[in-house]
């Protein structure tokens, strides 16, 4: 068991491009989350999958942001034309059940220039 | 909607005094709650948790008592060392939701 792993741990990107972050989680996890932090602020929650359904989205999901996690294993999460205010460390965490203890990984920093 | 509310930091104390932080939330039902610590350079990671009214969750050193009738889970411990320096955040996951609500963090910084 190596945790929740997440890549890349850094990404710079001009605005209007596109940017796309992986998170493997616990091998035995089948519930995944992503969620944005951004400076002083705790996480916010984005979006979870059980397996590979999409469960629930926050509005903070806008059109140009999709989670994937096909297969039930690693997720997706990309974000379509880039705006600065999208810059923001992105959360991945998994937990083996609905109760249980959600496990984060590092984070994806993600800065828009 | 749910909400939590820390206390504002950084809370700057020396080596072995008594730690408090302070959270309270809003949420329907009654939620379970958290506490969560970022070490430096590291991820989130648990410290404690209470699912019900009454449960005091401990870890480490801390403690957090679930007070339903003060909407309130405090964070406490006795005798505070350099290596507990980090952000700590309150959170709840409201009953029937996945999604853990956070608030917005409070610095540590002990000091020899």
């Amino acid at each position: 068991d190596t945790g929740v792993s997440q890549d890349p741990r850094h990404k710079i990107t001009k605005r209007g491009q596109n940017v796309t972050f992986r998170c493997d989680p616990i091998s035995e996890h089948n519930r995944l989350y992503w969620y944005r932090q951004t400076l002083g602020q705790g996480p916010e929650f984005l979006t979870y999958f059980q397996n590979e359904a999409q469960l629930e989205k926050s509005r903070l999901l806008s059109d140009r942001f999709s989670a994937e996690r096909p297969k039930g294993s690693f997720s997706t999460l990309e974000i379509q034309r880039t705006e600065q205010g999208d810059s923001a460390m992105y959360l991945c965490a998994s937990s083996p059940g609905p109760e249980g203890e959600q496990y984060f990984g590092p984070g994806t920093r993600l800065t828009v220039t | 909607g749910d909400s939590v509310t820390q206390m504002e930091g950084p809370v700057t104390l020396s080596e072995e005094a008594f730690l408090t932080i302070n959270c309270t939330y809003t949420a329907t039902g009654y939620p379970s709650l958290f506490w969560y610590v970022q070490y430096p350079g590291e991820g989130l990671q648990l410290l404690l948790k209470a699912t019900k009214a009454d449960d005091k969750g401990s870890n480490k050193g801390f403690e957090a008592t679930y007070r339903k009738e003060t909407t309130s889970f405090h964070l406490e411990k006795g005798s505070v060392q350099v290596s507990d320096s980090a952000v700590y955040f309150c959170a709840l996951q409201g009953r029937g939701r996945r999604a853990l609500t956070f608030g917005s963090g409070t610095r540590l910084q002990v000091q020899p």
